[in-house]
């Protein structure tokens, strides 16, 4: 069964530094989106992006975070200066359509821990 | 805006036992609704599903009737195994709202004993 993958599993950092996190969406999937879980925390929206560009994008997602489709696989999220409140679980999810009813699937996660 | 809650965890059942995961929902239309579920070291996924109301989603022995007049959609198993022992996320997409993004509820920790 097609699945979300996501690399690498675990990222340590240090604050200030820049990383990026990659994941490989279902291949005929459209829709692309990453979420975040702060331990302890809801599942948060961070942005979605389809057709180039991003559809929309949360509080969260400011300055410091971006989004890109560098090839026809790989969907990444940047964060340029990371900051110790960014540590937490980050999942992409990709879906086949927006419509409200389709399914987001989900990747495993990258546990991303800033010190 | 629109919200999940979800009742608080950890929930610790013995193997066998009948499994309720209370999910209420705040939305200003007519939300779809999603169980999630996350085994340890895994992804969230899909487990059911249900995009109006009155609809019964159901998987693997789990099932969630969407109740529009009670804004719920409660999470049961009659029978729960250790397999089963995982975090549960409720959530809803809003389509009516102009987005697509799906809220979550905080997770339900769910252990069972054998």
């Amino acid at each position: 069964e097609p699945e979300v993958t996501q690399t690498p599993s675990h990222q340590v950092t240090q604050m200030g530094q820049e990383v990026i996190l990659r994941c490989v969406p279902i291949s005929n999937h459209l829709y692309f989106y990453w979420y975040r879980q702060i331990l302890g925390q809801k599942v948060e929206f961070l942005v979605s992006f389809y057709n180039n560009e991003i559809s929309e994008k949360s509080e969260i997602f400011d300055d410091q975070f971006s989004v890109e489709r560098p090839d026809g696989s790989n969907f990444t999220l940047k964060i340029r200066s990371t900051k110790l409140e960014d540590s937490a679980m980050y999942f992409c999810a990709s879906s086949d359509g927006a419509g409200g009813q389709e399914t987001q699937y989900f990747g495993p996660g990258t546990r991303l821990l800033v010190l | 805006g629109d919200s999940v809650t979800q009742m608080e965890g950890p929930v610790t059942l013995s193997e066998e036992a009948f499994l309720t995961i209370n999910c209420t929902y705040t939305a200003t239309g007519y939300p779809s609704l999603f169980w999630y579920v996350q085994y340890p070291g895994e992804g969230l996924q899909l487990l059911l599903k249900a995009t109006k109301a009155d609809d019964k989603g159901s998987n693997k022995g789990f099932e969630a009737t969407y109740r529009k007049e009670t804004t719920s959609f409660h999470l049961e198993k009659g029978s729960v195994q250790v397999s089963d022992s995982a975090v549960y996320f409720c959530a809803l997409s809003a389509p009516y709202t102009g987005t697509y993004k799906y809220i979550f509820g905080t997770g339900t920790r769910l252990k069972v004993l054998a």
